[in-house]
């Protein structure tokens, strides 16, 4: 267990359709990130938190939409869902903003859209 | 932005044996970070090793080690005697010390290791 803690583990939903992803960081770390991971890709970065705030922002789409709550956990919610936005979805903390820490990643959410 | 890049998409190696996984990254910073990360099956990713761009010492951590050419902008990961364990996909992921940033990752190196 690394700590971070991603639910649900797989989720199928047809096209069309809204889910949320949700994700708890380690104790102690304030920065949350989210990534996809399709299928033979590398992870490609959505979106980063920091204690509550949005800090940057990657190749989300407009469908998707992320928050961070007082109690650090975070959500990203993908609507209008098409076969495309398939992926495995990681939820990574950190300590710091940035510095030599690496990511934690939790074990990640394996949406399929049908 | 900066870029990652894996040039190999899959390696193999005989059990026991070395095996190097090769990464390139183009950035124009001077101060950064370089990781190496295992996905196994099980999807979970894993930290291998990391490097920080300031240490000309490369990086090793019992049977993994790194060759860091700061100037040739070159990352490769060494796996010495290789175990049937370290069967994975592995991503080389670069990380700006300016805080605040996210990681950029490689398409990673499936490896597989034959016993």
């Amino acid at each position: 267990d690394s700590g971070v803690t991603q639910t649900p583990k797989h989720l199928i939903t047809a096209t069309g359709q809204r889910v949320t992803l949700r994700c708890s960081p380690r104790s102690g770390d304030l920065s949350v990130y989210w990534y996809q991971q399709s299928l033979d890709q590398g992870l490609q970065f959505l979106i980063q938190y920091y204690n509550g705030e949005e800090r940057a922002k990657g190749n989300i789409l407009e469908r998707f939409s992320a928050q961070q709550f007082p109690d650090l956990h975070s959500e990203l919610n993908l609507s209008s869902l098409e076969l495309g936005d398939s992926a495995l979805y990681f939820c990574a903390s950190s300590m710091v903003q940035g510095g030599y820490y690496g990511y934690t990643f939790g074990s990640g959410t394996r949406l399929t859209v049908v | 932005a900066q870029t990652v890049t894996q040039s190999q998409p899959e390696m193999s190696v005989q059990e026991a044996e070395t095996v190097t996984l090769s990464c390139t990254y183009d950035t124009s910073e001077s101060d950064y970070y370089l990781f190496w990360y295992k996905q196994p099956p099980s999807r979970q990713m894993i930290l291998v090793i990391r490097q920080e761009a300031y240490k000309q010492q490369n990086a090793t951590e019992n049977r993994f080690s790194v060759n860091f050419q700061k100037a040739a902008k070159s990352f490769s990961l060494k796996i010495s005697d290789s175990q049937l364990g370290d069967a994975a996909m592995y991503f080389c992921a670069y990380r700006s010390a300016t805080p605040g940033n996210q990681f950029y990752f490689g398409t990673g190196t499936s490896l597989t290791v034959i016993p």
